[in-house]
């Protein structure tokens, strides 16, 4: 199946801190890339939908201005969590769909952000 | 619109078989997909259907009804590492809109 990377895998940060992580599809261009949250012992959570192009759509109760998405190519799209607190402190996947095919959804290996 | 269910927690014995049953609905889902998620882990993909029927890959099987709104997850032959979330996720048939997932089933596989 196709690969979505993510970078970094681990990040400890300290409060008000940025954050920035990248999700590329490696073999296999994405127009549209999609974040979620995760919290120990709950399901998956829709953050946003990344467009390559132009401006992400955020679900509801999504921070625009904390959770900063940008799209820059038909690979890479980058999370940035501004001025990080504990609260955020969660488990950061995203994915992308293969239009090729099935047009199933491959995840990233995920990011684990802890802030201090 | 958009409501998948499945049951929060099951327990089977290694060796044996366990299905896992997922119901939606919902309009406009063309595709059923199943997820297996380690804890921990991003969820991987498992099986697609879009037509009625079974679909059998190794030791892992999932089957759709679309006019029931119904699909199961068959594994058979347990072992201890498929102790996991399984997540049931609709979607349509284009690639800018996410797919729709169920809240997941944990499945611990016991001696």
């Amino acid at each position: 199946g196709a690969v979505v990377s993510q970078h970094p895998s681990w990040v400890i940060c300290k409060s008000g801190t940025s954050v920035k992580i990248e999700c590329r599809s490696l073999d296999f261009q994405a127009t549209t890339m999609f974040w979620y949250r995760q919290f120990p012992k709950q399901s998956l959570m829709l953050m946003a939908t990344s467009n390559e192009g132009s401006k992400a759509t955020y679900e509801q109760g999504v921070e625009k201005d904390k959770f900063l998405i940008n799209h820059a190519s038909l690979t890479l799209s980058t999370l940035t969590v501004t001025s990080a607190h504990p609260e955020d402190s969660s488990f950061y996947i995203c994915s992308a769909r293969d239009t090729r095919g099935a047009e199933t959804q491959y995840f990233g290996p995920g990011t684990r952000l802890l802030v201090l | 619109g958009q409501n998948i269910d499945q049951p929060t927690e099951m327990t089977a014995t290694e060796g044996a078989i366990v299905q896992i049953n997922c119901t939606y609905q919902t309009s406009g889902f063309n595709g059923l997909f199943w997820y297996q998620q380690h804890a921990g882990e991003a969820p991987t993909f498992l099986s697609y259907n879009v037509l009625d029927g079974l679909e059998e890959k190794g030791r892992f099987s999932s089957f759709l009804s679309r006019s029931k709104g119904y699909s199961y997850l068959l594994l058979k032959e347990l072992q201890m590492k498929d102790s996991a979330s399984y997540l049931c996720a609709g979607g349509t048939r284009s690639g800018n809109t996410p797919l729709v997932f169920g809240k997941g089933t944990r499945l611990s596989v016991i001696a």
